[in-house]
């Protein structure tokens, strides 16, 4: 089944503990992407990949890192989280195009909470 | 820069009543303009897209969009709502020259009463 994965589904920390949260897609899809769900905000990207080694900042990277060291793996790093951090997360990939109408697939979501 | 107003944080429709939410947006360049879904504790799924095609694009679940240019928007619709409607929808631009740039609007909760 084509899907993007993340782990875990929901985490509770405390502020300054470094996290890494996990995304994997089985589709062979070169872009990939992170993005924030916050109320009233809609979804607001963190972070894309526009391949293996090819990473570029969204709307909102501060306090955050990724890395894209394989095609099926994104994950994303906060070194140092603290409350406003505190959102729920998606993962996100789609096939590579020569313009923006390519559909992204999303994962189910990471509910994160930094206390 | 591109950007996406929903109008509506919430809408109440009964069902079989006709579901209609609004998106406008801004956007230098041509858009390409969709509507994902988003039920409960689940991620989001795309119900349609336009991408310079039809300007009447038929999407999953009986959705529908319509394009108008000269009103920048893309208002979803669907003319009878069923319960299993109840769910986080959200509008979305792409830039033809922006590959992969989505920019989501707030989102509308849509709530459908028996």
């Amino acid at each position: 089944e084509a899907q993007v994965t993340q782990n875990p589904r929901y985490l509770i920390t405390v502020t300054g503990k470094k996290l890494t949260v996990t995304c994997s897609q089985n589709m062979n899809h070169e872009y990939m992407s992170w993005y924030r769900q916050d109320p009233g905000l809609g979804l607001r990207q963190i972070y894309y990949s526009m391949n293996v080694e090819v990473t570029d900042k969204g709307d909102v990277p501060e306090g955050y890192k990724v890395s894209r060291k394989e095609k099926r793996n994104f994950p994303l790093i906060l070194e140092s989280p603290s409350p406003n951090q505190t959102s729920l997360y998606f993962c996100a990939s789609s096939a590579s195009g020569t313009s923006g109408s390519m559909t992204q697939y999303f994962g189910p979501g990471t509910r994160l909470l930094v206390l | 820069a591109q950007s996406v107003t929903q109008l509506g944080s919430h809408v109440s429709v009964s069902e079989g009543a006709l579901v209609l939410l609004r998106c406008n947006y801004s956007s230098s360049v041509p858009p390409y303009l969709f509507w994902y879904v988003q039920y409960p504790n689940q991620g989001l799924q795309l119900l349609l897209k336009y991408t310079s095609a039809a300007t009447l694009v038929k999407g999953i679940n009986g959705f529908e969009a319509e394009f108008k240019k000269s009103e920048t928007s893309f208002h979803l619709t669907k003319p009878s709502a069923h319960m299993s409607d109840a769910a986080e929808y959200f509008c979305a631009v792409s830039e033809s020259d922006s590959w992969g740039k989505l920019q989501f609007g707030a989102g509308t909760q849509v709530v459908v009463t028996p």
